[in-house]
């Protein structure tokens, strides 16, 4: 069955740029979004479609998909970043989530 | 604003079943897809069940098929779980979710507060 692989936990300093990969056989031929949740809260969709952001969703956050491997980025990063990150794939008849990355801001 | 409200959880024998429900407000559920998915104490999400905006079409994670049905009732705005012979492995927070789009394309844009479902003898 298809996987999606995420590093469990992922660091970076306040203002620096954090990268959250997601990696799954020919990802790139799949629509992938990503999920941010914080502890006791239910996730909240961050990027869609690959790299395009709901409202609301500020624009240091991106995404991009290619090859092997999708990435979140988050740039200038907060405090207020720090959380879960999902990353999600599907076929119409069956969706798929990575493990999840829990992003640490230093 | 959209919401989606479950209920129906809590603590239930091994074997046993539980029906939870999700009620939908804010938006024309009748043209969106919906889907259960949970979440177990401490682990990352896990998609259960997806059911088309006309309830047409419905597809089952490998592990809750022919144990687990989803259904819809658009004239109420609300949908269904039907989750039979309940194992301890089920325990999970679980999340109703409606689509981004009305195409099937599953981004999950809103999600419920979550319901406890808890297998326990």
């Amino acid at each position: 069955s298809y996987a999606l692989t995420q590093p469990p936990s992922v660091s970076v300093s306040p203002g620096q740029t954090a990268s959250i990969t997601c990696s799954g056989d020919k990802l790139g031929d799949k629509y992938v979004c990503w999920y941010q949740q914080k502890p006791g809260q239910s996730p909240v969709l961050v990027i869609y479609q690959d790299d395009k952001r709901p409202s609301g969703i500020p624009e240091r956050l991106s995404g991009s998909n290619s090859g092997n491997t999708a990435t979140l980025t988050i740039s200038g990063t907060q405090a207020m970043d720090e959380a879960d990150y999902y990353c999600q794939a599907w076929h119409i008849s069956s969706v798929i989530f990575g493990g999840g990355t829990k992003l640490t801001v230093l | 604003q959209v919401q989606l409200v479950e209920s129906g959880g809590g603590v239930v024998q091994p074997g046993r079943s539980l029906r939870l429900s999700c009620a939908a407000s804010g938006f024309i559920f009748s043209n969106y897809g919906t889907h259960w998915l949970r979440q177990a104490p401490g682990k990352g999400l896990e998609w259960v069940a997806v059911i088309s905006y006309d309830g047409s079409s419905k597809f089952y994670a490998d592990s809750v098929k022919g144990r687990f049905t989803i259904s819809r009732d658009n004239s109420k705005s609300t949908m269904y779980l039907q989750m039979n012979s309940l194992r301890p492995d089920d325990t999970a927070v679980y999340y109703c979710a409606k689509d981004l789009m009305t195409v099937a394309e599953y981004y999950f844009d809103s999600w419920g507060q979550g319901t406890l479902v808890a297998v326990s003898s």
